[in-house]
């Protein structure tokens, strides 16, 4: 079975752009959530969709947001972006009945 | 609120040896989950072993245990046998155990497995 794919692998961007990240979960998981992982340090946690609905929400600003689609693939988006920003961004997916979190390999973005 | 601290920020140990890694979870929940994560150079995130915190038996994979002591907020991950591919950053998270709940995470420990 196919695990969580994420796509670009890698992004450069200037600031004040703006940026969309994907993400496909493992098929049967209808549960998404998406990670800001900054160099040398843990996971951050952005948003989490359930059913195409936004289940919780990170300590973020306004410049970050996502969406699901009803084939629970989803989107990350950021505008405005900060040289802050760069860091590598991770989806996770699971069942959404408590379970695991499996994650994707990351899309590393780079803002110049 | 959950609070992860992962106060070693790097670990080494022979190959073939045993290692340690701790980790506590300090938590108003009374019920919830706690999971090993490894990262090794790639960056890709591997879930290693989960723990539930109201099951008293230690979870066991392979050659990886924890050792959870709830009331000490204690989470250690043993590793038995290290491996050079063990090499990677550890990570600790929790989530309260309610259904589509975050992870949160701490710092993580480097661990380096020398041959």
């Amino acid at each position: 079975d196919a695990g969580v794919t994420q796509s670009p692998t890698h992004l450069i961007k200037t600031r004040g752009q703006h940026v969309t990240l994907r993400c496909s979960p493992i098929s049967g998981h209808k549960s998404v959530s998406w990670y800001q992982q900054v160099l040398g340090q843990g996971p951050q946690f952005i948003f989490q969709y359930y059913e195409k609905e936004e289940r919780g929400r990170g300590n973020f600003p306004d410049r970050f947001s996502a969406r699901q689609f009803p084939n629970y693939s989803s989107e990350l988006n950021v505008n405005a972006l900060l040289l802050g920003d760069s860091a590598l961004y991770l989806c996770a997916s699971s069942s959404g009945r408590g379970n695991e979190q499996y994650f994707g390999p990351g899309t590393r973005l780079t803002v110049t | 609120a959950q609070t992860v601290t992962q106060s070693q920020p790097e670990m080494s140990v022979q190959e073939a040896e045993t290692v340690t890694l701790s980790c506590t979870y300090d938590t108003s929940e009374s019920n919830y989950y706690l999971f090993w994560y490894k990262q090794p150079p790639s960056r890709q995130m591997i879930l290693v072993i989960r723990q539930e915190a109201y099951k008293q038996q230690n979870a066991t994979e392979n050659r990886f245990s924890v050792n959870f002591q709830k009331a000490a907020k204690s989470f250690s991950l043993k590793i038995s046998d290290s491996q050079l591919g063990d090499t990677a950053m550890y990570f600790c998270p929790g989530r309260p155990t309610g259904a589509n709940s975050k992870l949160t995470f701490g710092k993580g420990i480097t661990l380096s497995v020398r041959p």
